[in-house]
């Protein structure tokens, strides 16, 4: 969805490396998440925000960490990058006003750790 | 914690046959959603669904929710090749309100 943005859509970086993956969206939405898809796992969830307030860790949170800087934007750092962190992940929102609760997902960042 | 399984990961069919992906909660759900993902695409939402029994149709896409709403199920009729992608079920309950738990996803692939 072009309303949500993920900055790098791909990175190559090596083991040990701090990088951050950012998140950013126009839909006024309240709640973002951070996920990171893998081969046959799936869509695992790493950490949610439903406000800038609030930060919840997810299923596989060990060795991220995340920042919402603002309603719009939530970035992903990866402190010390180890290669079993490749993969693919992707930032969602999700506006708690609606019944849906449908979740709305930025086109992707491939992250490699060699 | 909640978990959800999804079955079978991949699917292969002729273009024209059916194709029915099913998912299976270990908790009750306080409801169920479905995404599709294109090759090198994101998730995109489907539908979702909330009540005990309930089925939804979205032209050839049939989407149940079991009665006691642990297992969810998606059924497309005469498959056609703009139908391949990955398809996920995402299941929210309890205290985990606002946040879904995907299944693993059934790849589906359709031969001309």
């Amino acid at each position: 969805d072009a309303d949500v943005t993920q900055t790098p859509r791909n990175r190559i970086t090596k083991t040990g490396k701090r990088i951050m993956l950012e998140c950013s969206q126009t839909k006024g939405h309240d709640r973002m998440y951070w996920y990171r898809q893998d081969p046959g796992l799936g869509l695992r969830l790493i950490y949610y925000s439903f406000d800038v307030k609030d930060i919840n860790k997810g299923e596989i949170s060990d060795g991220y960490s995340v920042s919402r800087q603002a309603q719009a934007k939530f970035s992903l750092s990866l402190e010390s990058a180890i290669p079993n962190q490749t993969a693919l992940y992707f930032c969602a929102t999700s506006d708690r006003w609606t019944s849906w609760n449908e979740q709305f997902f930025g086109p992707g960042t491939r992250l490699t750790v060699l | 914690g909640q978990q959800v399984m999804q079955i079978p990961q991949y699917q292969h069919v002729q273009e024209g046959e059916d194709f029915t992906t099913y998912c299976n909660s270990s908790t009750t759900l306080s409801n169920i959603q479905w995404y599709k993902q294109r090759p090198g695409g994101h998730p995109v939402f489907l539908i979702q669904l909330v009540k005990s029994g309930e089925v939804k149709k979205q032209k050839r896409l049939t989407f149940q929710f079991g009665e006691a709403k642990k297992n969810s199920s998606l059924h497309i009729t005469a498959t056609q090749t703009t139908d391949v992608g990955t398809y996920f079920c995402a299941g929210s309950g309890g205290t985990s309100y606002g946040k879904l738990t995907f299944g693993q996803g059934t790849i589906l692939t359709v031969h001309p």
